[in-house]
C-alpha cells in the first residue's frame, strides 16, 4: 500500500494488560511519529524516530510506554499495565525526514479502549 | 510550556458561507505552523507556513501567518458540506532533539449544513 498503515484498528483490553500497537510507515520515509488523541483533546506528541533511533521521547506519558523501530521501517508502541486513562486513538505518521513536514502522512489510527 | 489555542472550538454554518478559523500560539523556537483537516481518524495536511504575511492558497482554502502577533487564520470560502471536519493547527518547534515535533491545538469542529 502507498499509505501509512496501523494495526490493529481497534483494541479492547482489560486494565493491567499489556498492548502492542504497530505502525508501517510509507516506504522510504525515515521519520516516524507517534501521537495520541484522547476524547475531546487535541493530538498529543508521544515520540519520534529518525531511522531506528528516537531523538525525542519527551512526550511519553510514563515509563509504562515504550516504542521501538526496527530496520528503519516498522514501529511498535507498547503500553504495559494499561490504565483506563490510556484509552485514546493512537496515530502514527511518517515523513521523508523530520524537517519535511509537508510530506508527513498520518495513518488511520488504533482506537484503544481499556476497560 | 508550548501552547497552541484554536478558536472557535466549534462552528456551524450553511453552504456558501465563509468561515475564518483562528490559531494562536506561545512556543519557544518557532519553526513552522501547519493546518490539517481531520475527518474520521487520519489528519490530512493542508498548509505549512513559515513566513509572516505570505498567504497560502489552495482552491477555496487560504491561510496566513502573523509571527509578530503569534497567530494564524484559515479561511474557507463558499463552504460545502464536504468541508465538515475538525481543523487542526499545529506548531513545529526547532532546535535540539525537537526537530519535527508538533504541538497541536484542540481543534475547531466545523459543521456545514446544506
Amino acid at each position: 500500500g502507498a499509505g501509512v498503515s496501523q494495526s490493529p484498528s481497534n483494541k479492547v483490553t482489560e486494565k493491567g494488560k499489556d498492548v502492542e500497537l504497530r505502525c508501517d510507515p510509507i516506504s522510504g520515509h525515515t521519520a516516524l511519529y507517534w501521537y495520541r488523541q484522547s476524547l475531546g483533546q487535541g493530538l498529543e506528541f508521544l515520540i519520534y524516530f529518525q531511522g531506528n533511533s528516537a531523538p525525542d521521547k519527551s512526550g511519553l506519558p510514563s515509563d509504562r510506554f515504550s516504542a521501538e523501530r526496527t530496520g528503519g521501517s516498522v514501529s511498535t508502541l507498547t503500553i504495559q499495565r494499561t490504565q483506563q486513562e490510556d484509552s485514546a486513538v493512537y496515530l502514527c505518521a511518517s515523513s521523508l525526514s523530520p524537517g519535511n513536514l509537508w510530506t508527513q502522512y498520518f495513518g488511520p489510527g488504533t482506537r484503544l479502549l481499556v476497560l | 510550556e508550548d501552547k497552541v489555542v484554536q478558536s472557535p472550538l466549534s462552528l456551524v454554518v450553511h453552504e456558501g458561507d465563509t468561515v475564518t478559523l483562528n490559531c494562536s500560539y506561545e512556543v519557544t523556537n518557532f519553526r513552522s505552523l501547519l493546518w490539517y483537516k481531520q475527518e474520521k481518524k487520519a489528519p490530512t495536511f493542508l498548509f505549512m507556513l513559515t513566513s509572516s504575511g505570505i498567504e497560502k492558497k489552495s482552491g477555496r482554502l487560504s491561510s496566513i501567518l502573523d509571527k509578530k502577533e503569534l497567530f494564524s487564520i484559515l479561511n474557507i470560502t463558499a463552504t460545502q458540506t464536504g468541508d465538515s471536519a475538525v481543523y487542526l493547527c499545529a506548531v513545529e518547534v526547532a532546535g535540539g532533539t525537537s526537530y519535527g515535533k508538533l504541538t497541536f491545538g484542540q481543534g475547531t469542529i466545523l459543521t456545514v449544513h446544506p
